[in-house]
């Protein structure tokens, strides 16, 4: 039971390529969610889904694009990147029940230059 | 909308001794859940403990417990016999779960360094 695969682990951008971080996860869950980690600012929700076909927006939404075409999978795309966007990203999932944990990615520490 | 605020950047403890980690939230809602993850070094997050709501009893898990305030909006986490191996970035997590609320989002903290002296 692989859990959550996200990939790539690190990652070098110059400022205005575009790259796309992959989540994929094998156990089903509705609920997938994309966020970034900065020092003192702890874990920030991008964006998130509630099942196949359907995203909505988090906190920090601005310059960057998600799609559920799939259960399984849950893509984040960096349209432009921006020195702003260096950061830690997790990919998470979890069921719809509440009390069940959520399960993150390894994460991708991504560097802007 | 939730907040939930660490006030302790960073702590240390003695190994062996018992610490304990503040976490304040702020809701209007009156079902959810909390959660404290740990991050160690390696960046995975791995969930240490959670809380429902709805529950007085305060959540125990082996060496880690929760005092859970729930009118006073409070959630700590108590290590005891404290042991190299939980040095670590720890943070608090809120999760609604109540209707169009439950949608798998969690709300987190901006942690707390944990030191622990040999």
């Amino acid at each position: 039971n692989a859990g959550v695969t996200q990939t790539p682990k690190f990652q070098v951008l110059k400022t205005g390529q575009s790259m796309t971080l992959q989540c994929a996860q094998d156990m089903n869950h509705e609920y997938m969610s994309w966020y970034r980690q900065d020092p003192g600012m702890g874990l920030r929700l991008i964006h998130y889904s509630v099942g196949a076909g359907i995203t909505d927006q988090g906190e920090v939404p601005n310059g960057y694009n998600v799609s559920r075409s799939t259960t399984e999978d849950f893509p984040l795309r960096l349209l432009s990147a921006a020195p702003s966007q260096t950061s830690v990203y997790f990919c998470a999932s979890s069921l719809r029940q509440g009390h069940t944990e959520a399960f993150f990615g390894q994460g991708t520490r991504l560097t802007v230059v | 909308a939730q907040t939930v605020t660490q006030s302790q950047p960073e702590m240390s403890v003695q190994e062996a001794e018992t610490v304990t980690l503040s976490c304040t939230y702020d809701t209007s809602e009156s079902d959810y859940y909390l959660f404290w993850y740990k991050q160690p070094p390696s960046r995975q997050m791995i969930l240490v403990i959670r809380q429902e709501a709805y529950k007085q009893q305060n959540a125990t898990e082996n060496r880690f417990s929760v005092n859970f305030q729930k009118a006073a909006k409070s959630f700590s986490l108590k290590i005891s016999d404290s042991q190299l191996g939980d040095a670590a970035m720890y943070f608090c997590a809120y999760r609604s779960y109540h209707g169009s609320s439950n949608t798998g989002k969690l709300i987190f903290g901006q942690g707390t360094t944990l030191q622990v002296k040999p």
